[in-house]
């Protein structure tokens, strides 16, 4: 168990809808790092936060937006859904150093039938 | 940019065979971050081992052990005496240490099948 807490573990919906992902950074850990893997890209950095402010961006969709709450806790918001959307979803976190290393949370299994 | 690639998409050794993860990649970072991750079936990633590059030292931690070679720019996984549990997805990944953030780029992945 790495300490980060992703929900919902699955979650169906349709195109077009609009869904939430949640994920909980280890204790302590400032930095929460978003990555998609799905069949065709692969791994792919998305975006990070580092206590509560935007420090990177990926190959992050124009629809899908992020945030980092004051209590570390993070939401990735993916709206107007495509079926290509349709990946497994990673949160990860980092301690104080940005170098340091990152430890993933389960994932977030979405389907967009 | 940085690009991390694993030319082994698929292995298959039988339990106590030792197998090798190739990991190749390119930066133009002088300092960088290397690590292994685990999926396993169930889909999580787990973390293995991490190398910085300023440290070439090899090491061993109990069956696995890697051999980080700057000069070829690889960084391959070494598994001893494999056991069935070690099926799963192997990803090799890197870090920039001169870039804002801390972003991983992965390699594609390389799935190990450990047969009894």
């Amino acid at each position: 168990d790495s300490g980060v807490t992703q929900t919902p573990k699955h979650l169906i919906t349709a195109t077009g809808q609009r869904v939430t992902l949640r994920c909980s950074p280890r204790s302590g850990d400032l930095s929460v790092y978003w990555y998609q893997q799905s069949l065709d890209q692969g791994l792919q950095f998305l975006i990070q936060y580092y206590n509560g402010e935007e420090r990177a961006k990926g190959n992050i969709l124009e629809r899908f937006s992020a945030q980092q709450f004051p209590d570390l806790h993070s939401e990735l918001n993916l709206s107007s859904l495509e079926l290509g959307d349709s990946a497994l979803y990673f949160c990860a976190s980092s301690a104080l150093g940005e170098r340091e290393t990152q430890y993933f949370g389960p994932g977030t299994r979405l389907l967009v039938l | 940019a940085q690009k991390v690639t694993q030319a082994q998409t698929e292995i298959s050794v039988v339990e106590k065979e030792d197998v090798t993860l190739d990991c190749v990649y390119e930066t133009r970072d002088t300092t960088y971050y290397l690590f292994w991750y685990k999926q396993p079936p169930s889909g999580e990633l787990v973390f293995l081992i991490r190398r910085n590059s300023f440290d070439e030292q090899n090491e061993i931690s109990g069956r696995y052990s890697w051999n980080f070679q700057k000069s070829t720019s690889s960084f391959n996984f070494t598994i001893t005496a494999s056991q069935v549990v070690d099926s799963a997805v192997y990803f090799c990944a890197l870090s920039g240490g001169d870039n804002a953030g801390n972003m991983l780029t992965f390699g594609g992945g390389t799935r190990l099948m450990v047969k009894p």
